[in-house]
């Protein structure tokens, strides 16, 4: 079975500077997706970033940009020039990549912006 | 991309009771999913609801305590029976979009249950 490890419940960063959070994942697959999704206190869940594992280049979208290292089964989001509206909690995910299969999530990261 | 709604956003109920959450999709999908959130931890999956076929669990969810019905392409409700404040958690429904490639699963805003 496929499992997502975050290893940092919680994490603080100060406006503007740059914070990485971690995530590790085991799986035998070859062919799945990793995200990164983001929930505020509205509990909607948005979408914050995918990486599709045949793909070496990491997945970048605006301030945010992932480390996706295959062999070390390692998938880690990096948020540059953070604002008060990133924080939240953020959730790593695995998803094989046939249609309808779900999604695994890790236990989510607490993330708290200092202005 | 699907937008979602679910019914009701917030419910507080007595134990022994049961609710029915409502998901609405504004396009019609074949994958839904229901998820639970519990207090302060990460989503599990309750199962899969395709249109047209009974509803696949995940271990540790059962049939009796979470019956589904997915009725047409664009609607589904989740049934949480016999109710204990164990079961006080956040519902969510996702639907999976896309034909083929890249099919991304989108959330709806979730319904907060609280179970005295």
């Amino acid at each position: 079975a496929q499992t997502v490890t975050q290893s940092q419940p919680e994490m603080s960063v100060q406006e503007a500077e740059t914070v990485t959070l971690s995530c590790t994942y085991d799986t035998s697959e070859s062919d799945y997706y990793l995200f990164w999704y983001k929930q505020p206190p509205s509990r909607q869940m948005i979408l914050v970033i995918r990486q599709e594992a045949y793909k070496q280049q990491n997945a970048t979208e605006n301030r945010f940009s992932v480390n996706f290292q295959k062999a070390a089964k390692s998938f880690s989001l990096k948020i540059s020039d953070s604002q008060l509206g990133d924080a939240a909690m953020y959730f790593c995910a695995y998803r094989r990549r046939e249609y309808g299969n779900k999604l695994v999530f890790g236990a989510g990261t607490i993330l708290r912006v200092k202005s | 991309s699907a937008v979602i709604s679910q019914k009701p956003s917030r419910d507080i109920c007595q134990r022994g009771t049961s609710l029915t959450i409502q998901c609405q999709v504004d396009s019609q999908v074949t994958m839904m999913f229901w998820y639970r959130q519990q207090p302060g931890q990460s989503l599990t999956l309750i199962a899969t609801a395709n249109q047209g076929s009974e509803a696949t669990y995940e271990s540790g969810f059962v049939i009796d305590k979470f019956p589904i019905s997915r009725p047409n392409l664009t609607f589904s409700t989740l049934t949480v029976s016999n109710m204990s404040p164990e079961d006080s958690s956040i519902y969510l429904c996702s639907v999976e979009e896309g034909t083929s490639g890249y099919n991304e699963q989108f959330f709806g805003p979730g319904t907060r249950l609280t179970v005295l």
